[in-house]
Order: C-alpha cells, then sequence, then structure tokens
C-alpha cells in the first residue's frame, strides 16, 4: 500500500536556526513528489515538486531534495514569518496524491 | 483570476441533513478533487474528476456524491450528514490528470451535531 509519512509532527526553531523536514514514502512507480505549505484556516499552498531522486529546487530559504526513499524540505536561517505545517505528498500517476499528516513548524523569534 | 473558490466557508448541519459543497475554478484544469482533512490524519481523498462527465472515487467516498457538468464547477453533495463527517473540506485543481502540482480552495469547515 502507497505511504507517506512525515517527521517530526512538530519542530520549534529559533530565528536563524537551520533545520530539515523529513518525507518518507512508499509509492510504487513514483511520478511526483510534492512540498506544500498550509497556514491556520487556510488551504495548502504549493511549494515544490520534484521528479526523481538527485533533484533539488529552491525557493528563497526554502531547499528541497528527493532521494529514492525520502524526500527533505531544508530551511535555512528561518523567520518567524516561516512559521506553517508543510506537508509533503507523492503520486504515482494513477490519478491519486497521497498526503502525509505534516510537520508544524513553528519558529520564534 | 480568482483560482480554486469555494462556499460555504463555514456550514453548520444537524445529522441527516443533506448539502452541496460548491467549488469553481477559473484556470482551465482538467483535474479536480476533494479532500478532508482531519487532526492526526493529513488529506483524505474523497472523489475526483479527470475532465467533465468522468468522476471516480477516491480513499473515503461513502456518503459523498460529485458530478462534473463544466470544466470550472466540481460540487460534493453530502447525501445524510452525519457526525463523522465533521471535517474541514478542501477542493483543489491540477493543470493535468497526474503528477502536476495541486492548486487548493480555502476550504469549508462543516460541523454535523
Amino acid at each position: 500500500e502507497d505511504q507517506v509519512t512525515q517527521s517530526p509532527e512538530a519542530l520549534r526553531l529559533q530565528e536563524g536556526e537551520s533545520s530539515s523536514l523529513n518525507c518518507s514514502y512508499t509509492v510504487s512507480g513514483l511520478r511526483g513528489l510534492f512540498w506544500y505549505r498550509q497556514d491556520p484556516g487556510k488551504g495548502p499552498e504549493f511549494l515544490f515538486t520534484l521528479y526523481s531522486a538527485g533533484e533539488e529546487k529552491e525557493k528563497e530559504r526554502l531547499k528541497a531534495t528527493l532521494t529514492k526513499k525520502e524526500s527533505f524540505l531544508h530551511i535555512t536561517a528561518p523567520k518567524p514569518e516561516d512559521s506553517a505545517t508543510y506537508l509533503c505528498a507523492a503520486t504515482s500517476g494513477t490519478y491519486k496524491y497521497i498526503f502525509g499528516t505534516g510537520t508544524r513548524l513553528k519558529v520564534l523569534a | 483570476n480568482a483560482g480554486v473558490t469555494q462556499t460555504p466557508k463555514f456550514q453548520v448541519l444537524k445529522t441527516g441533513q443533506s448539502m452541496t459543497l460548491q467549488c469553481a475554478q477559473d484556470m482551465n484544469h482538467e483535474y479536480m478533487s476533494w479532500y478532508r482533512q482531519d487532526p492526526g490524519m493529513g488529506l483524505r481523498l474523497i472523489h475526483y474528476s479527470v475532465g467533465a462527465g468522468i468522476t471516480d472515487q477516491g480513499e473515503v467516498p461513502n456518503g459523498y456524491n460529485v458530478s462534473r457538468s463544466t470544466t470550472e464547477d466540481f460540487p460534493l453533495r453530502l447525501l445524510s450528514a452525519a457526525p463523522s463527517q465533521t471535517s474541514v473540506y478542501f477542493c483543489a485543481s491540477s493543470r493535468q490528470v497526474s503528477s502536476y502540482e495541486q492548486y487548493f480552495g480555502p476550504g469549508t469547515r462543516l460541523t454535523v451535531t
């Protein structure tokens, strides 16, 4: 059964303290791995798509990487406005996207 | 572009009542989907559509119906509401059928008493 697992469930960082969020996946024939940001009371907002192992994408303080078993979202020198829940999702191309339960990130000033 | 819109934003129903959650997108996206989000469960797929006139079940379809008569609209119908359907519902759309990022609406918070 296809599965996506995120860790940790919650993370508290001081402003400027870099860290990484993990997304482990078990998906037959991965066609895409997605990262989203979700603010309280809002819908998820797309961040990155990764298609193959070794691929990396960056946006401001965020960098997403992909291996054959997991993806990492690296946050460099985070700011309080980076506080949100970060969701990972995967698809094998069967019209269905499988989401992890997310990592709640809190960045303290 | 308004993107993906959902109405209503909040709704309270009594057990047994029916209602329709509205979803529309103005990006000419082929793929649309409905998810529910519950604490500790993540987003779970209810139904999806790969184009007008084509719908299929997701992971948790029981108690819900959908239809897609136009590219733009994808309403979700609750046939007979139950307390277990208390959740936050998100509609999403994607440019093509698979392997592309989804764009989400703002959500509908539904409470069934």
